[in-house]
């Protein structure tokens, strides 16, 4: 069982938007603004997507957006693209260790 | 841009030792902790080990204990992890990060007679 939770799966057509959500405790989570998302295919290494919540390293596309609330982060990834396809891993700072998910399967449909 | 490459990871027997680094530049390197963060085959991410922006305090998950140290060279701004003891369960490729920021394609380590 992973320290965050995240949905097994989520799904939407070609430019809707979805959101992932992450949820752990005050003492992660909500105790840290280090929250990464991470996005990998099959095979490949994690792709950092969000770092600190919600800035975007160079190179990912503004249509992946970051956010916090309480004890809950989430990824919102807005018009939707068969590309990003992929699952998505959240992590927090724990204070000296890192906590993960469980990792979210994003279905374009 | 942070930049953060690990090198050090190969093929070791079962007890065999391996030292693990991680040359970082892009950001002032002191002045954030950093993780050794590792994924076995079909895995997923599992914390491994931590320090402190000082060197001073340093974290270890349960699964190396004893059998790994994480160090960090501050003037040369490197982070290592040297590993003892290993076992066929710490196969895996090994990514450090930038507090929770994974940014390089790891090295990998493959423990196996």
């Amino acid at each position: 069982q992973s320290a965050l939770t995240q949905p097994r799966s989520v799904s939407g057509s070609p430019g809707q938007s979805v959101t992932i959500s992450c949820t752990g405790t005050s003492s992660d989570i909500g105790g840290y603004n280090y929250v990464s998302w991470y996005q990998q295919h099959p095979g490949r290494a994690p792709k950092l997507m969000i770092s600190d919540v919600t800035k975007r390293p160079s190179g990912v596309p503004d249509r992946f957006s970051g956010s916090k609330s309480g004890n809950t982060a989430s990824l919102t990834i807005s018009g939707l693209q068969a590309e990003d396809e992929a699952d998505y891993c959240c992590c927090s700072y724990a204070g000296g260790s890192l906590v993960f998910g469980g990792g979210t399967k994003v279905t374009v449909l | 841009e942070v930049q953060l490459l690990e090198s050090g990871g190969g093929m070791v027997q079962p007890g065999g030792s391996l030292r693990l680094s991680c040359a970082a530049s892009g950001f002032i390197f002191n002045t954030y902790a950093m993780n050794w963060v590792r994924q076995a085959p079909g895995k997923g991410l599992e914390w491994v080990s931590g320090i402190s922006g000082s060197g001073y305090n340093t974290y270890y998950s349960d699964s190396v204990k004893g059998r790994c140290t994480i160090s960090r060279d501050n003037s040369k701004n490197t982070l290592h992890l040297q590993m003892i003891s290993l076992r066929a369960e710490d196969t895996a490729v090994y990514y450090c990060a930038k507090v929770s920021e994974i940014r390089g394609q790891g090295t990998l380590v493959t423990v196996s007679s």
